[in-house]
């Protein structure tokens, strides 16, 4: 299985400080994915990566990707109480494997 | 229109019930997906329609049966459960490559008595 880990497994801070996820898979990726999703509803996608690239920004969001540590960082900087939720890293694999395949996730909390 | 829906948000049933879970987008796509998530996990693969035919099953007990009526609805039917069965199904889809991102429903919170 290549799913993700995700580190750490719970994460609280103060709301205006940057938050940072990790995520290490286990197999070569096509491309990692970054989800968010509200206790008990559906995910919302963040930010797609491809293999050959190292870092994408989306808003107060940044994506960095390793492939030769197979792991992915999320930083959300100036956090607001609307950011929590947890944040999965999800994997596609290298020939086209149809599945995306989740990591264990991060349970972030913004306090006020 | 970027939204996808699913009925109903909850579901009780006991275990000799037969119940059908809808989904539904009009963004075109033409991957579908079934997850099913528990507490404090990570969803987890159940089914992949690709262009309307079943392209993955991921060992799936059978009391959980698919179905891709057109290439805008999926229905998940469901019969003869066990409470264990009791999660969160997640219904999604996207455009047409199986690697890009997946637009997701709220999902359906199943328990079984």
């Amino acid at each position: 299985s290549q799913q993700g880990e995700e580190d750490p497994q719970a994460l609280s801070i103060q709301e205006g400080e940057n938050a940072t996820m990790n995520c290490s898979y286990k197999t070569s990726i096509n491309n990692l994915q970054w989800y968010r999703q509200n206790s008990g509803r559906g995910l919302v996608h963040l930010i797609l990566i491809r293999s050959n690239e190292r870092e994408k920004h989306s808003g107060r969001l940044r994506v960095t990707l390793d492939t030769s540590k197979k792991s992915s960082s999320l930083l959300i900087t100036a956090s607001r109480a609307a950011d929590t939720a947890s944040y999965f890293c999800a994997t596609v694999g290298e020939f086209g494997n149809e599945k995306l395949t989740f990591g264990t996730g991060t349970r972030l909390t913004i306090i006020p | 229109d970027t939204e996808v829906t699913q009925t109903p948000k909850h579901l009780v049933m006991g275990m000799t019930n037969k119940k059908s879970l809808k989904c539904e987008q009009h963004m075109g796509h033409r991957a579908m997906y079934w997850y099913k998530q528990k507490a404090k996990k990570p969803p987890e693969l159940m089914f992949v329609y690709s262009y309307e035919k079943l392209s993955i099953n991921e060992s799936v007990p059978s009391r959980f049966s698919p179905e891709c009526p057109n290439s805008s609805l999926l229905n998940l039917h469901l019969h003869a459960l066990q409470p264990e069965d009791s999660a969160l199904y997640l219904c999604a889809s996207s455009r047409r490559d199986r690697q890009e991102t997946q637009y997701f429903g709220p999902g359906t919170r199943l328990l079984v008595l």
